[in-house]
C-alpha cells in the first residue's frame, strides 16, 4: 500500500540549531516527494519537491530536503532555524493515480 | 491576484442546516480538489475532479457533494450538516502532470 509516515507528532529546536523534520514513504514506482508548510490560521504552501536527479532539493526559506532511495526516506532540513520557521509540516508523495498521499503532519516549534 | 480563494472564510450554522463553500482557482490547472482538516490538523483528500473525472474519496458520506459549474470553479455543497462536520475545509488546484497543489485559505466550520 502507498504511504507516507511523519514519524513525530512535534518537534522542538532552539533558534539558530539545525533542524530535520523526518518523513518516510511507500510507493509503487518512482517517487515525486513534496514538502508544505502550514503557518496558523493558513492554507498549506508548497515548500520544494523532488522528482527526479540530484538527491538534496533546495526550496523556500532555506529549507532542503534529501531524497534518500534505499531508506525510503524523504526528511526535510534547514541549517540554522528561524522562530518563524514554527509551523505545521507535511510530506506528501504523488500515487499513481496522480493523487497525493499526504502524511500526518508534524508540528515544528523553534524557541527563542 | 489570490491563486485559489474560498469563501467563507468562516461558516457558523446549525445541525441540519445546507451549507456550501465556494472555490475558484485563477491559475488555469485542470484539476480542483477539496480537503478536510480535522482539530488534529490530519489532512483528507475528499474529493479531486477535472473535467473528465470526478474521484470519490469512499469515506466520505454522501451527504457532501461537489458542484463544478466551469474549470475554474469547484463549490462544496453540504445537506444535512451533523456537528462532526466541523473542521478545516481547504480547496486545492493542480496541473496534470505537474503534482504539487495550490492551497486555498480554507473555510472554518463549526457546526454547533
Amino acid at each position: 500500500a502507498q504511504s507516507v509516515a511523519q514519524p513525530e507528532d512535534q518537534v522542538n529546536v532552539a533558534e539558530g540549531n539545525p533542524l530535520t523534520v523526518k518523513c518516510t514513504y511507500s510507493v509503487s514506482g518512482n517517487p515525486y516527494l513534496f514538502w508544505y508548510v502550514q503557518y496558523p490560521n493558513r492554507g498549506l504552501q508548497f515548500l520544494l519537491k523532488y522528482i527526479t536527479g540530484d538527491n538534496l532539493v533546495k526550496g523556500s526559506y532555506g529549507f532542503e530536503a534529501e531524497f534518500n532511495k534505499s531508506q525510503t526516506s524523504f526528511h526535510l532540513k534547514k541549517p540554522s532555524a528561524l522562530v518563524s520557521d514554527s509551523a505545521l509540516y507535511f510530506c506528501a508523495v504523488r500515487d499513481s493515480n496522480y493523487q497525493l498521499i499526504w502524511g500526518a503532519g508534524t508540528k515544528l516549534i523553534i524557541k527563542p | 491576484d489570490t491563486a485559489v480563494s474560498q469563501t467563507p472564510k468562516y461558516l457558523v450554522t446549525q445541525m441540519g442546516n445546507d451549507k456550501s463553500i465556494k472555490c475558484e482557482q485563477n491559475l488555469g490547472h485542470d484539476t480542483m480538489y477539496w480537503y478536510k482538516q480535522d482539530s488534529k490538523k490530519f489532512l483528507k483528500i475528499m474529493f479531486s475532479y477535472n473535467n473528465k473525472e470526478l474521484i470519490i474519496n469512499e469515506t466520505v458520506p454522501n451527504r457532501f457533494s461537489p458542484k463544478s459549474p466551469d474549470k475554474a470553479h469547484l463549490n462544496l455543497h453540504i445537506n444535512s450538516l451533523e456537528l462532526g462536520d466541523s473542521a478545516v475545509y481547504f480547496c486545492a488546484s493542480s496541473q496534470t502532470g505537474e503534482g504539487f497543489q495550490y492551497f486555498g485559505a480554507g473555510t472554518r466550520l463549526s457546526v454547533l
